[in-house]
C-alpha cells in the first residue's frame, strides 16, 4: 500500500529547542510539501519541494526549513522552537501534474511548552 | 487575499438527509477542483474533484457541481451518514502549477 509516513504522531518540545519532523514517501512522487493546520486558518503551506535538493518558500517559512536530500525524504527543521508553533503538522507529496492531487501523512501534533 | 474561500466554518446535518458544502474561488486560471475530507488526527484524503470542462463528476454518494461563470463550486453528499461527519477541504490548482490553493475547511457534523 503507497503511502506518505511521517516519523512521530506526537511530540513535545521545548521553547528554543531544534526539533526535526521527518517525512518519507514510497511513491516516487517529485513533489513534497509541507503544511500546518490550526482551526480556522486550514492547510497553510510552509515550504515545498519539487525535486531533490530543491526547496520553495510556502505561505508561512518563517521559523522554519527544510532538507530534502533524496527523492523520498522531506524533513522539517524548527530551528529554535516556539509556541506560536504549536500546531498539526502535515506531510503530503504529488506527482508532477494537477490530475493527481497529493496523498498526505497522519500527520504529527506538535506541542511547544 | 483568499483565492479559495469556504464561507461556513461547520454545517450540521441530518442522518439520511443531503449535506452541501460550498466554495467559492476567485482565481479564473483555475482549472482543476478537488475535495478532501480529514478526520481528526489524521491526515486529509482524497475524495473526488472535477476540471473546468466539466460541470459534475460523480461518485457514488458524492457528488461535485462546477460554476465556472460563478466561480462556485460543491459538494453533494447524498444521503449522509454519521462516518461522513469530518472537515471538508475544498483545493484548486492551475494547469500550469502543480501547487494546490486551499480553503480553510469545513466541519460537518451528521446528526443521528
Amino acid at each position: 500500500d503507497v503511502k506518505v509516513t511521517q516519523s512521530s504522531r506526537y511530540l513535545v518540545k521545548r521553547t528554543g529547542e531544534k526539533v526535526f519532523l521527518e517525512c518519507v514517501q514510497d511513491m516516487d512522487h517529485e513533489n513534497m510539501f509541507w503544511y500546518r493546520q490550526d482551526p480556522g486558518l486550514g492547510l497553510r503551506l510552509i515550504y515545498f519541494s519539487y525535486d531533490v535538493k530543491m526547496k520553495e518558500k510556502g505561505d508561512i517559512p518563517e521559523g522554519y526549513s527544510v532538507s530534502r536530500e533524496k527523492k523520498e525524504r522531506f524533513s522539517l527543521i524548527l530551528e529554535s522552537a516556539s509556541t506560536n508553533q504549536t500546531s498539526m503538522y502535515l506531510c503530503a507529496s504529488s506527482l508532477t501534474g494537477h490530475l493527481y492531487g497529493y496523498t498526505f501523512g497522519s500527520g504529527t501534533r506538535l506541542t511547544v511548552v | 487575499d483568499q483565492q479559495v474561500k469556504q464561507n461556513s466554518p461547520s454545517l450540521s446535518v441530518q442522518e439520511g438527509r443531503i449535506s452541501i458544502l460550498n466554495c467559492d474561488y476567485t482565481n479564473s486560471m483555475f482549472d482543476y477542483f478537488l475535495w478532501y475530507k480529514k478526520y481528526p488526527a489524521e491526515g486529509p484524503t482524497f475524495l473526488i474533484s472535477i476540471s473546468s470542462i466539466k460541470d459534475k463528476n460523480e461518485d457514488g454518494r458524492f457528488t461535485v457541481f462546477l460554476n465556472k461563470s460563478a466561480k462556485h463550486l460543491s459538494l453533494h453528499i447524498v444521503p449522509s451518514q454519521p462516518g461522513d461527519s469530518a472537515v471538508y477541504f475544498c483545493a484548486a490548482s492551475e494547469d500550469s502549477n502543480y501547487q494546490l490553493i486551499w480553503g480553510a475547511g469545513t466541519k460537518l457534523i451528521i446528526k443521528p
